[in-house]
C-alpha cells in the first residue's frame, strides 16, 4: 500500500458544472476524511466517515457538496454548480481508529473554477 | 478543538537545531497535542504527537510544558528539506463515533537558510 492516493490530481471546469473527486485511502484504515485547504491557510475540515458512515460533517459543507464512501473503501467527493469560490486543493486523509498516531493525507485534487 | 497560537514564520540555518513553538493555554485533560507538516505541493505529514511526556521519534522531538499549556517542536539538525509550515493542533481524544475532524490554524512556516 503507497498511501493516500487522490484523483485527479488537477481539475480545471467551468462555473456551473459538476464535479467529483476520487480518494482510495490506506486500506485497512476505517476513518476517511475530507479538507479544503485555500491559498495561505491552513486545511479546513469537510467531513469524514468511519467506515461507509458518514460521522461528521462541517459547516462549510453545503447543499451543494456531497460525500460518499458506499462500500467502507474509497470515497468520493462530488460538488455541483461549481462556484469560483470553490476553487482550492481538496485534501483526503485516512486513519484506522483507535490508532494512536496520525492522519495520512493524500497530495490533493487542485480544483480550478473558470 | 480548541485553539493554539504558533508564530506566522521562523527561519533557522541548515544543520543547526529548530525549537517551534506552540500556545494552547484552553488545552483540556484529553486533548493529544499533534504536529503535521506540508511541505510545498503536497499534503499534510503527521510528525508527532504527545499527551503529558516528551516524546522523540526519528522525525523529531516533543517538549510539552508541565501545565500543558505550550509545546515545542524540536527539529534537532535541520535541513533543506525540513522547509515547510508546521501546524500545531489539539485533538481530543478518540472515543469512538465522534467528532474527529483536526482544526488546522495558518501555522509556522520554516524558511531554512543553507
Amino acid at each position: 500500500d503507497t498511501g493516500v492516493s487522490q484523483n485527479p490530481r488537477h481539475k480545471i471546469t467551468k462555473r456551473g458544472q459538476n464535479v467529483t473527486f476520487r480518494c482510495d485511502p490506506i486500506s485497512e484504515h476505517n476513518r476517511l476524511y475530507w479538507y479544503r485547504q485555500t491559498l495561505g491557510q491552513g486545511p479546513e475540515f469537510l467531513t469524514y466517515f468511519q467506515n461507509e458512515a458518514q460521522l461528521e460533517k462541517s459547516r462549510l459543507l453545503s447543499d451543494r457538496f456531497s460525500a460518499e464512501r458506499p462500500k467502507g473503501s474509497f470515497s468520493t467527493l462530488e460538488i455541483q454548480r461549481t462556484e469560483q469560490g470553490d476553487s482550492a486543493m481538496y485534501l483526503c486523509a485516512s486513519s484506522l481508529l483507535g490508532s494512536s498516531l496520525g492522519y495520512t493525507f493524500g497530495s490533493g485534487t487542485r480544483l480550478t473554477v473558470v | 478543538d480548541a485553539k493554539t497560537t504558533q508564530p506566522n514564520s521562523m527561519e533557522s540555518n541548515e544543520e543547526e537545531p529548530v525549537h517551534l513553538p506552540c500556545n494552547h493555554s484552553t488545552i483540556s485533560g484529553t486533548d493529544y497535542i499533534h504536529w503535521y507538516r506540508q511541505l510545498p505541493s503536497q499534503g499534510p505529514e503527521y510528525v508527532i504527537h504527545g499527551l503529558t511526556s516528551n516524546v522523540n521519534n526519528r522525525m523529531a522531538s516533543l517538549a510539552i510544558a508541565e501545565d500543558r499549556k505550550s509545546s515545542t517542536l524540536i527539529l534537532h539538525r535541520a535541513t533543506l528539506r525540513d522547509a515547510a509550515v508546521y501546524y500545531c493542533i489539539l485533538r481530543a481524544v478518540d472515543s469512538g463515533g465522534g467528532a474527529d475532524g483536526l482544526t488546522f490554524g495558518k501555522g509556522t512556516h520554516l524558511i531554512i537558510q543553507p
